[in-house]
C-alpha cells in the first residue's frame, strides 16, 4: 500500500507570491502517476498538474510546476504569480500505474494544505 | 455538456436507515470511482469499478455496497452496518483506469445522520 504525506495542513501568502506547497509518498512501486487536486470553496475537485514517475522533467502548467525528486518520493506544488482565486485545498495524490490484465486503483490522497492567498 | 453528476446534493438519513447515492456519467469513461471525504482526512477510496459489471473494495469499503449494471452509473449504498456514515461523497470517472488520465470529479453528496 503507498501513503501521501502532506505536512502544512494551512499556508497563507500575500497576493502575487510564490507559494511552494510539500507532499512526501511511500510506496514500493517503481512506475506510478503523481497529481496535485485542487478544491475551492465549492468544494469541486479541479485537476492542476500532473507527472509521470518514468519522467525526469519536471511538469508545468502555466503559473503552476512541480519539483518531482523521484529518490527521495518528494513531489512539491510550486505557484508563482498567486492570485485570490487561488485560495483553496490543495491535495497531492497518487496512483499507480495499470497494466494489461488489471492491477488497476483510484487515487490514494493526502490529507491536503488549505492555502489562502491574502489581498 | 459532457460531465458527472450527483444526487441529491444533500441527503438525511436516520440510524439505520439504508440510502443510496447517485452517480451519473456522459463522457463515456469506462472506470468509475467513490470516494469519501472528512474533515481533515482527505478523500479515502471506497469502490471502483473499471468496467461494467466489474468492481473492486477500496480502502474503506465495509459498510457501502455499489452496482455497475450501466457504463453510465456507478450508485452507491451506504447500509445501516456503516458505523459513521456522515461525509462528504464524491464520484469520479477516467477513460482509462491505472492511467495518467485526470480522473474527473462531481459535485458531491453531503450525507448527514440524523
Amino acid at each position: 500500500a503507498q501513503t501521501v504525506t502532506q505536512s502544512q495542513p494551512e499556508m497563507s501568502v500575500q497576493e502575487a507570491e510564490t507559494v511552494t506547497l510539500s507532499c512526501t509518498y511511500d510506496t514500493s512501486e517503481s512506475n506510478y502517476y503523481l497529481f496535485w487536486y485542487k478544491q475551492p470553496p465549492s468544494r469541486q475537485m479541479i485537476l492542476v498538474i500532473r507527472q509521470e514517475a518514468y519522467k525526469q522533467q519536471n511538469a508545468t502548467e502555466n503559473r503552476f510546476s512541480v519539483n518531482f525528486q523521484k529518490a527521495a518520493k518528494s513531489f512539491s506544488l510550486k505557484i508563482s504569480d498567486s492570485q485570490l482565486g487561488d485560495t483553496a485545498m490543495y491535495f497531492c495524490a497518487f496512483m499507480k500505474v495499470a497494466y494489461s490484465g488489471g492491477g488497476a486503483d483510484g487515487l490514494t490522497f493526502g490529507k491536503g494544505t488549505h492555502l489562502i492567498i491574502q489581498p | 455538456d459532457g460531465g458527472i453528476t450527483q444526487s441529491p446534493k444533500y441527503l438525511f438519513r436516520k440510524e439505520g436507515q439504508n440510502v443510496t447515492l447517485s452517480c451519473e456519467q456522459n463522457l463515456n469513461h469506462d472506470a468509475m470511482y467513490w470516494y469519501r471525504q472528512d474533515p481533515g482526512q482527505g478523500l479515502r477510496l471506497i469502490y471502483y469499478s473499471q468496467i461494467v459489471n466489474d468492481f473492486q473494495k477500496g480502502d474503506i469499503a465495509e459498510g457501502y455496497s455499489v452496482s455497475r449494471e450501466k457504463k453510465e452509473s456507478f450508485p452507491l449504498t451506504v447500509t445501516s452496518a456503516q458505523k459513521n456514515p456522515t461525509a462528504f461523497y464524491l464520484c469520479a470517472s477516467s477513460p482509462r483506469p491505472g492511467s495518467l488520465a485526470e480522473q474527473f470529479f462531481g459535485p458531491g453528496t453531503r450525507l448527514t445522520v440524523l
